[in-house]
Parts: C-alpha cells; sequence; structure tokens
C-alpha cells in the first residue's frame, strides 16, 4: 500500500539556518504529494503541494519539488524563524474508487532557536 | 482559520462509555474526512464521506461510525471506548473529491478515556 517516509525529528535550529525535512514515498500510481505543518495545540494547515512530476510548490518561503525518479518531496527554506517551529508532515494522495484519503508521514517536529 | 469547526475541544470520558464527536465542513464542501491523531499510531485515516455517501474507511474500529447528514455536517460516534481510543480526533473537508484537492483540517477534538 501507499506510504511516506520522512526523517525523525526533533530538528533544531538557529534563527536565519536553512531547514530541509526529507520526505520519500511509495505509491502504486501518480500521486498528489502535500506538506502540512501543525503548530502546538492547533490542526493540520495546508504547506504546500504539487500534483505532478517535476512540479515545485511553494509558501511562506517554503518549497518542494516532487521528485517521481527518486519518489521523494523534501521540504527546505533558505532562512527559518523562530515562528517556524511547528511540526511537519509530509502526505500523498491518490484517487482511487475508494477516496482519496490522505496517507502521512510520522511528522517532524522543528525547533528554532533565537 | 481553515473554516472547518469541531466539537467540542475537549472530551474526558471513562472506559466503555460512548461519545460523539461533531464537525461542521468548510461552506460549499461536500467532502469530509475523519483522522485520528495518537502517539503511536500517527495520523491514520478513519473514513470519508462525499455529500452523505461514505465514500472511503480506513483503519476504523468496528466500535467506531460516523455520517454525514443533509446539512453536510458529519458525527463521528465512538463507542465501548478503551483506553487506547484516546487521541486528537481531526475532521477535514474539501470541495469535491480527488487525490488533488485540498483538504481543510479543523482543530481537532482531544478524547482522553480514563
Amino acid at each position: 500500500g501507499d506510504s511516506v517516509t520522512q526523517m525523525e525529528g526533533p530538528v533544531t535550529l538557529s534563527e536565519e539556518a536553512c531547514l530541509t525535512i526529507n520526505c520519500t514515498y511509495t505509491a502504486t500510481g501518480y500521486p498528489s504529494l502535500f506538506w502540512y505543518v501543525q503548530y502546538p495545540g492547533e490542526g493540520l494547515q495546508l504547506l504546500l503541494k504539487a500534483t505532478k512530476a517535476d512540479d515545485k510548490g511553494s509558501n511562506k518561503g517554503f518549497e518542494a519539488t516532487y521528485r517521481k525518479e527518486t519518489t521523494s518531496f523534501h521540504l527546505e527554506k533558505g532562512s527559518v524563524q523562530v515562528s517556524d517551529s511547528a511540526v511537519y508532515f509530509c502526505a500523498l494522495s491518490e484517487d482511487k474508487a475508494a477516496g482519496n484519503k490522505l496517507t502521512f508521514g510520522g511528522g517532524t517536529r522543528v525547533l528554532v532557536k533565537p | 482559520d481553515s473554516g472547518v469547526t469541531q466539537t467540542p475541544k475537549h472530551l474526558i470520558t471513562a472506559t466503555g462509555q460512548r461519545v460523539t464527536l461533531r464537525c461542521s465542513p468548510r461552506s460549499g464542501d461536500l467532502s469530509v474526512y475523519w483522522y485520528q491523531q495518537s502517539l503511536d499510531q500517527g495520523l491514520q485515516f478513519l473514513i470519508q464521506y462525499y455529500n452523505g455517501e461514505e465514500r472511503a474507511k480506513g483503519n476504523i474500529l468496528e466500535r467506531f461510525s460516523a455520517q454525514q447528514f443533509p446539512d453536510l455536517h458529519s458525527e463521528l460516534n465512538l463507542s465501548s471506548l478503551e483506553l487506547g481510543d484516546s487521541a486528537l480526533y481531526f475532521c477535514a473537508s474539501s470541495v469535491a473529491s480527488g487525490q488533488a484537492i485540498e483538504q481543510y483540517f479543523g482543530p481537532g477534538t482531544r478524547l482522553t478515556v480514563t
């Protein structure tokens, strides 16, 4: 079945450092890929998405490129802020007769220190 | 604010009891999804409804059931509760059903079974 693997955290960074969170997936077809962010005590917010190979999703300084050849969707940000401290989830969705559920990775906790 | 509302925010109950979680999707959204977030299982898809009909089922226990009403709100019923059912339950909604369609998450209901 479908699965998503992302690097385990926590990842601790200083402000203005570069962030990369690795995400790889296994899917039977050609899924859409998403990054969601969960701030403390809140629900999940969609950060960015990509729906086909070589698409680049971007939002709030974050970006991720859909790499079909390596089945990856790594999240990157060039200069993080304290406000980026959160848990980040990589997810995929495939449109099947059985619906289009999101399959999530385990989440990566990021802590940015001033 | 995603526009998805969930009530109650917190729920504390005893083993063997039954509870109902409620979700109101974003205005205009036809599809509702339920997910469970726990420390040991991560984020798991439970069930999806589309315009009142069940669309997909995931790792949902037989003790759990859900429905979507004509006004499109949804309820998740959990019965014969066990300690292991303690988790954060998220509802999400989307305008349609499809793999590229973004899902918007509510703030969640935190269930504690004692």
